[in-house]
């Protein structure tokens, strides 16, 4: 009965370095969302997988953003060359069905920092 | 996707009950009336949904106007592990049912 979890909490890397920040959704979950959280801000869509197929990634703010969630359970943001824009908390869910009613259970998130 | 307008904050005092109001004149048919919360430093928790009737669940109830332009989240006793961000969200029916979050209500509670 666990619920979503995410590692590792907390990340601090040095501009430049490459980042990948982990998502284990809730088991049988068909759809697994990111989203980035800004302080003081609400979170903003990245990007949406139904199973291993990523549908929509129309939120990832450049090209140093990647998502893969190949085996349709466990997915992985992996950031680029970090810059300090990208300091934030990453926020995953997942939910049961494509409906859209369906709630989405969210993970407590990775909080990174960019030095 | 249509938007919400939500006051910034709110204060409460402890076992009284709570309304936090949203307004979201541009909703369509189809929409559903969605509400999170997040709790500081956690990730944001589910509180109930509705389409047009008014709806009950164990945390909270979803009064829903009329024209469906407006509804209120209903908490009945406010308790201090109610303070919270309160996100008031129109969730499109779709394959793709991503959350589109604004800035939320800062609840606070009073003991």
């Amino acid at each position: 009965g666990a619920g979503v979890s995410q590692s590792p909490r907390y990340k601090v890397a040095k501009r430049g370095q490459d980042v990948a920040l982990r998502c284990d959704p809730i088991s049988g979950h068909v759809s697994l969302f990111w989203y980035q959280q800004a302080l003081g801000q609400g979170p903003e869509f990245l990007t949406y997988f139904q199973n291993e197929a990523q549908l929509d990634k129309s939120g990832l703010p450049s090209d140093r953003f990647f998502a893969e969630r190949p085996e349709g359970s466990v997915s992985t943001l992996k950031i680029q060359r970090t810059q300090q824009e990208d300091s934030a908390v990453y926020l995953c869910a997942s939910s049961l069905a494509l409906a859209g009613r369906n709630e989405q259970f969210f993970g407590p998130g990775t909080r990174l920092t960019v030095l | 996707d249509a938007k919400t307008t939500q006051p910034n904050s709110m204060e409460s005092n402890e076992e009284e009950p709570v309304h936090l109001p949203c307004n979201h004149s541009t909703i369509s048919g189809t929409d559903y009336i969605h509400w999170y919360r997040q709790l500081p430093s956690q990730g944001p928790e589910y509180v109930i949904h509705g389409l047009t009737s008014n709806v009950n669940n164990r945390m909270a109830s979803l009064a829903i106007a009329e024209d469906r332009k407006s509804s209120t989240l209903i908490l009945h006793r406010a308790t201090l592990r109610d303070a919270a961000v309160y996100y008031c969200i129109l969730k499109v029916v779709g394959a793709n049912s991503k959350l589109t979050f604004g800035k939320g209500i800062t609840l606070s509670v009073r003991p």
